[in-house]
């Protein structure tokens, strides 16, 4: 089961959007709404933002939202601050013995 | 609030086995799948595996001929075991809880581990 492809890196001044696209095939990414985002910062754990495509936990903020078109998931982070400068990452559930696949990262810079 | 305190040797010898311990504390093992992945220096996330709290795993194909996870009730815990390390083992494992309906969360802090002669 190959990785998710992700841009490697997008950028944005503060208080613009910015988009991550994460693209995977109708085995995972298209085939269930088992898709989560990670926010990783240098040395610390994954923060979970975004679970089920869409749903936000309690303590993130709503500058950030996902979305899913067919194969391709999406996330939105609008309002950018230099906080939100960090790597993400996609998963999805896959339909194989390998279960759990996650998106190849893309490094946010906040300009 | 559940929260994952995790240990281990950070440096293992090409061909030693790798082992790591992740505690749960502020909640039970029982309902959940516990789980393992890791970060290789500059790379992406690969999952590894997952167990339950009847000792339930799946692993990743790639890596299942050399991994084994275990859970301990009775301490809160569960463990990785990877056998015949390489240097392509070295990496940041973390621990982490799988929710129903699959993500990840919360996770451990990560152990680096690397692996060199």
């Amino acid at each position: 089961q190959s990785a998710l492809t992700q841009p490697a890196s997008v950028s944005g001044s503060p208080g613009q959007s910015i988009t991550i696209s994460c693209t995977g095939t109708s085995s995972d990414v298209g085939g269930y709404d088992d898709v989560s985002w990670y926010q990783k910062h240098p040395g610390t754990a994954p923060k979970l933002m975004i679970y089920n495509v869409s749903n936000r936990p309690s303590g993130v903020p709503n500058r950030f939202s996902g979305s899913k078109s067919g194969n391709t998931a999406s996330l939105t982070i609008s309002g950018l601050q230099g906080e939100d400068e960090a790597d993400y990452y996609c998963s999805s559930y896959a339909r194989s013995t390998t279960r759990y696949v996650f998106g190849t990262g893309t490094k946010v810079t906040v300009l | 609030q559940v929260h994952l305190q995790q240990w281990g040797p950070g440096l293992l010898k090409p061909s030693e086995t790798l082992s790591l311990t992740c505690v749960v504390y502020g909640g039970s093992v029982s309902g959940y799948y516990w789980t393992w992945i890791r970060q290789p220096p500059g790379k992406g996330l690969e999952w590894i595996g997952e167990i339950n709290h009847s000792g339930s795993t799946n692993y990743n194909p790639s890596l299942e001929s050399r991994v084994t996870i275990s859970v301990d009730t009775s301490k809160n815990q569960f463990s990785l075991k990877v056998i015949s390390v390489t240097a392509a083992d070295t990496a940041v494992y973390f621990c982490a809880r799988k929710n129903s309906r699959r993500w990840f969360d919360p996770w451990g802090p990560g152990t680096l581990v690397n692996v060199s002669a």
